[in-house]
Parts: C-alpha cells; structure tokens; sequence
C-alpha cells in the first residue's frame, strides 16, 4: 500500500540556518502532496500542497517540490527561525480524497 | 470563515467506559475525517464521513464508530476503552466534489487519556 518515509529527527538548527527535511513516497498513480506543521499541544496545520508533478508548493519562506521520477517532497526554507520549532509531517492522498497517510514526523528545534 | 472546532480538548476515562467526540466542520465543507495520533507517531487514519455515510475506514476495529450529521458535523464513538486507546484525536474537514483535489484542514484535537 501507499506510504510516507520522512528523515528521522530531531533537527536541531541554529537561526538563520538553512532547513531541508527530506520525504518520500511509494504509491500508485498520482496522489497529491503535502506538509502539514504540528506546534507543541496542538493541532496539525497545513504548511503547503502540490498537486501534481514538478509543482512547487510555497508558504511562509517554505518550499517543496513534487519530484515524480525520485518520488520526492523534500520541504526546504533558506533561513530558519526559532518561531519555526514543530513537528513537521509529510503526507500523501490519493485523487479523489479520501485517507491522509502521513509519515511519522520530524521533529524541528531551532536555537537563537 | 469559522476554521474546524473539536471538542472537548481534553478528557479522562477509565478502561471500558465509552466516549463521544465531537467535530464541527470548516464552513461549506461536507466531508468529515478522524485520526489518531499516539505520542510521537503521525496520525492514523480511522474513517471518513460524506453525505452522512462513512467513505472509507482504516485498520480500527468496531468499537469504533461515528456519525456525521445533516449540517456535516460529526462525532467520534469509542466503546469498551482500552489503555491503547490514550492519543490525540484529530477531525479534519474537506470539500469533496468532482475534479477536486481535497485539501483537508484540521481541529485543535481531543486529547484522550483512558487510565
């Protein structure tokens, strides 16, 4: 079945240093997807999405690129923040919705 | 636009005592999804609600069932609650509809603690 391998962590990083977590995939056809941010006692919030091969998902100065042919979503940012300490989640769903299968989160500590 | 609301956040319960969560959706959508999360693991899927049927289930046994309402709110039923059961429990809305790519939002969560 469908599933999501992101880096092991903790990730520890200092400000203003730059930030890549890596995530694959195995599924069939051609799901969406997308990184979900976790801060401490709270829910999941969607961070940004891709849809299709070679989209490029963007938000707050983070960014991932959907790479089909090595089944890739690596989530980057140039110059990380303390505010940016979470667990972040990579995961998959197949078109037409339906279940979020997630990896099994990395988990983000910046120091100042 | 009202975002997902869960509630309660937090709750208590002794082994083989039963519980309702409750989910209220993201306004204008339908479709009602529940997860649960153990400490430090991502969350697991557990099924989904569209048009008030469930659309799909994941690996939990029966004990666990749900319903979702006319105006697409839903609620959770865990029954015979085991120690195992402890976990973040997460609701996350969509719009489901042809041609969509669904994004889903989700709650703040329930936290279950079953002593």
């Amino acid at each position: 079945g469908d599933s999501v391998t992101q880096m092991e962590g903790p990730v520890t990083l200092s400000e203003e240093a730059f930030l890549t977590i890596n995530c694959t995939y195995t599924a069939t056809g051609y799901p969406s997807l997308f990184w979900y941010v976790q801060y401490p006692g709270e829910g999941l919030q969607l961070l940004l999405k891709a849809t299709k091969a070679d989209d490029k998902g963007s938000n707050k100065g983070f960014e991932a690129t959907y790479r089909k042919e090595t089944t890739s979503f690596h989530l980057e940012k140039g110059s990380v923040q303390v505010s940016d300490s979470a667990v972040y989640f990579c995961a998959l769903t197949q078109p037409g919705g339906g279940k979020l299968i997630f990896g099994q989160g990395t988990e983000l500590s910046v120091k100042p | 636009e009202t975002g997902v609301t869960q509630s309660p956040t937090h709750l208590i319960k002794t082994r083989g005592q039963q519980v309702t969560l409750r989910c209220s959706s993201q306004s204008g959508h339908n479709t009602v999804s529940w997860y649960q999360q153990a400490l430090g693991q991502g969350p697991q899927f557990i099924f989904q609600y569209y048009r008030e049927e469930e659309n799909g289930r994941g690996n939990f046994p029966p004990r666990f069932s749900g319903l979702q309402f006319p105006n697409y709110s839903s609620e959770l039923n865990v029954n015979a609650l085991e120690l195992d059961d402890s976990a973040l429990y997460l609701c996350a809305s969509s719009e489901t509809g042809q041609g969509y790519r669904e994004t889903q939002y989700f709650g703040p969560g329930t936290r279950l603690l079953v002593l």
